[in-house]
């Protein structure tokens, strides 16, 4: 389940299962998207980005979504590991020529 | 490829010191490196664009007296945190772009630098 902790909300779930992490992003210019994954301790990584003229892009094992009518952005994680348990940040730009804005981001726990 | 390193990776220093992190592009040129602080449990903010031979633009409510930047090559930039207080414990992370000219899109992220201030 999802949970709202003081700061950073968390998504729990099991080993094996899909995983939905969820953005909301700020700025109605904004035409690049990136996911990126944070581990304790560590930079973040670059996972998948997509443009706004698209609305999906598949990766290995990982799809995002951009739905631009409610400025909504989505990482979805297949047969999620123990592996993938980090910090998930979004982060946007305007054509590349503003700073990327990074949002709140979400823990994934995966439960073995 | 697309390599960033920092050094240190962790340092504890005293109240009132100086502390100088370094952030280098290990197997490319970048024309511009980003500085953030992020504290625990809470996203990166970005506090200042380095870009190289220049001067550096703070975003706003970042001091630029008391963390400053020299991006002295198209490989190095070093964040120096000037008289440093407790307050200021973060983590640092630097990131390097600029592979793409005038982009700030295309970025690759150190590892950061933990700052404990005593």
């Amino acid at each position: 389940g999802e949970s709202v902790g003081l700061h950073l909300p968390t998504l729990s779930v099991q080993e094996g299962d899909n995983s939905i992490i969820n953005c909301a992003y700020s700025n109605s210019a904004s035409d690049y998207f990136i996911w990126y994954k944070q581990e304790s301790g560590k930079g973040p990584q670059f996972i998948i980005d997509i443009r706004s003229n698209m609305d999906k892009r598949q990766g290995q094992r990982v799809t995002v979504l951009l739905n631009k009518t409610v400025k909504h952005l989505s990482l979805q994680i297949a047969a999620t590991q123990p592996g993938d348990s980090a910090v998930y940040f979004c982060a946007e730009s305007v054509s590349g020529n503003t700073p990327l804005v990074f949002g709140k981001g979400t823990r994934l726990s995966v439960i073995a | 490829g697309a390599v960033v390193s920092q050094h240190p990776s962790w340092v504890i220093c005293k109240s009132g010191t100086s502390v100088k992190i370094e952030c280098r592009s290990l197997d490319f040129q970048a024309t511009t490196m980003f500085w953030y602080r992020q504290f625990p449990k809470q996203s990166l903010m970005l506090m200042a664009t380095s870009n190289e031979g220049s001067k550096a633009t703070y975003e706003q409510g970042v001091e630029k007296d008391k963390f400053l930047i020299n991006h002295a090559s198209l490989t190095l930039s070093t964040l120096t945190v000037t008289s440093a207080h407790p307050e200021d414990s973060s983590f640092y992370i630097c990131s390097a772009g600029g592979r793409e000219p005038s982009s700030y899109n295309e970025q690759f992220f150190g590892p950061g630098t933990r700052l404990t201030v005593l």
